[in-house]
């Protein structure tokens, strides 16, 4: 089993719905979570990270964390084209010091 | 405040050349990180420093090695290179969040090719 499992998609939505991206994590210390989207040809950028159980909210991205079954999700409300990205999943493993261990990614794609 | 910048951004070697990625970052961050990416493919650590003169393995080190000398500049170096090693080198620099916890800050990247 993989530590950080992502479903790589493409995960396809129409323009205004909302896009629900998953992600699963082996190690059950695991203390602080992250998602990072990743346009075509660029660099990760960080867009939410959550440490507690239950939701965080940040405009149209909402992070949704659930330790005891060990998943994380991100959903994005109002998808638009400009979503479309690969979305990035990482964890911060108990006993890993600063390390972040990532997923595979989902390449999301949000049609006009 | 340039961040996290790294050099050259494309390059193509021949199997058994060397070469040394750089990577500088003005942030004062402690920790810096190199990943490799292979298409469609999440990211590997290869090596990571949490400090001028401290550097340890990641998950994916074969045929690399790094140094840090200083806090700012944190170079890959590259010997023998194989066509395995062809892929797109991210440089990471971490700062902490307010409520524990690091976070990542990612350069533009390097596109290695080896033939």
């Amino acid at each position: 089993q993989k530590e950080v499992e992502q479903n790589s998609g493409p995960l396809s939505v129409p323009e205004g719905a909302i896009a629900s991206l998953n992600c699963t994590y082996s190690d059950r210390g695991s203390q602080s979570f992250f998602w990072y989207r990743q346009y075509s040809g660029k660099s990760p950028e960080l867009i939410m990270f959550i440490y507690s159980n239950g939701d965080k909210e940040d405009g149209r991205f909402t992070a949704q964390l659930n330790k005891a079954s060990q998943y994380v999700s991100l959903l994005i409300r109002d998808s638009q084209p400009s979503d479309s990205a690969t979305y990035l999943c990482a964890v911060n493993l108990h006993n890993a010091g600063n390390m972040l261990t990532f997923g595979g990614g989902t390449r999301l794609m949000v049609k006009p | 405040n340039a961040g996290v910048t790294q050099t050259p951004k494309f390059r193509i070697l021949k199997i058994g050349q060397s070469m040394t990625l750089q990577c500088t970052q003005d942030m004062n961050h402690n920790y810096m990180y190199w990943y490799r990416q292979d298409p469609g493919m999440g990211l590997k650590l290869i090596y990571y420093s949490v400090g001028a003169g401290i550097t340890d393995k990641g998950e994916v080190p074969n045929g690399y090695n790094v140094s840090r000398s200083t806090t700012e500049d944190f170079p890959l170096r590259l010997e023998l290179a194989a066509p395995s090693q062809t892929s797109v080198y991210f440089c990471a620099s971490s700062y902490p969040l307010a409520g524990g916890g690091d976070t990542q800050y990612f350069g533009p990247g390097t596109r290695l090719t080896v033939l």
